[in-house]
């Protein structure tokens, strides 16, 4: 099975910045859309960002837009969240999640997520 | 943006009861519509797709219908491993919005 694990999430002061990153293993990462999902204390599921297979498109939600960037390194089958300008609404747990298609889709993998808190 | 709004936002129920989620857009997302399952502390699970189709491995209790603005979400018989909270999520259209959530509990 597809494996996806987060790394990177910790405790980090507002307006500061943190890099996250998920690595996989077991499938062609090359091959697949990867996405960004959050999840604040307590709330629901929010998509934050997608990055195509070959990196070339990024997509944001309009809450993160301009401050967090995503990419996607293929030869070491893993993706990144450079997330900048933090406020305390960024506060949630990171999942990474393996899209469906090339270009989007579904999430049909994962990870189990690593935590953000934003807090003096 | 697409709206995705998900009823009830949380639904009581007994082991056997036939449960029902419904999940509505703000504009047609054709079938583009996922269903996921969230246990307390794990991260979400893929039970549908392409509004109707089941992912490989979810029991068959589970079905998902629906088209255009309109989707619902069926459990046939709840079992208590069923108790959780479920969302829907859109797919046709940048950025790709989840309903909610619905709590499904005893």
């Amino acid at each position: 099975d597809v494996q996806l694990v987060e790394s990177g999430g910790g405790l980090i002061q507002p307006g500061g910045s943190l890099r996250l990153s998920c690595a996989a293993s077991s499938v062609t990462f090359s091959g697949y859309a990867m996405s960004w999902v959050r999840q604040a204390p307590g709330k629901g599921l929010e998509w934050v960002s997608l990055v195509t297979d070959s990196g070339r498109s990024t997509y944001y939600a309009d809450s993160v837009k301009g401050r967090f960037t995503v990419s996607r390194d293929n030869t070491k089958s893993t993706l990144y969240l450079q997330m900048d300008s933090l406020t305390a609404d960024d506060t949630a747990i990171y999942y990474c999640a393996k899209a469906s298609g090339a270009y989007g889709g579904y999430n049909d993998f994962w990870g189990q997520g690593t935590p953000v808190t934003v807090s003096s | 943006d697409i709206q995705m709004t998900q009823s009830p936002s949380t639904l009581s129920a007994s082991v056997g009861d036939r449960v029902t989620v419904t999940c509505r857009a703000s504009q047609s997302i054709y079938n583009w519509l996922a269903w996921y399952v969230q246990k307390p502390g794990k991260a979400p699970k893929l039970l549908i797709f392409k509004a109707s189709n089941l992912e490989s491995g979810v029991p068959s209790r589970f079905s998902g219908s629906g088209s255009g603005t309109e989707f619902t979400l069926t459990i046939t018989s709840v079992q208590p491993d069923d108790f959780a909270t479920f969302y829907c999520q859109q797919y046709n259209s940048y950025p790709f919005t989840f309903g909610g959530g619905t709590k499904v509990e005893i």
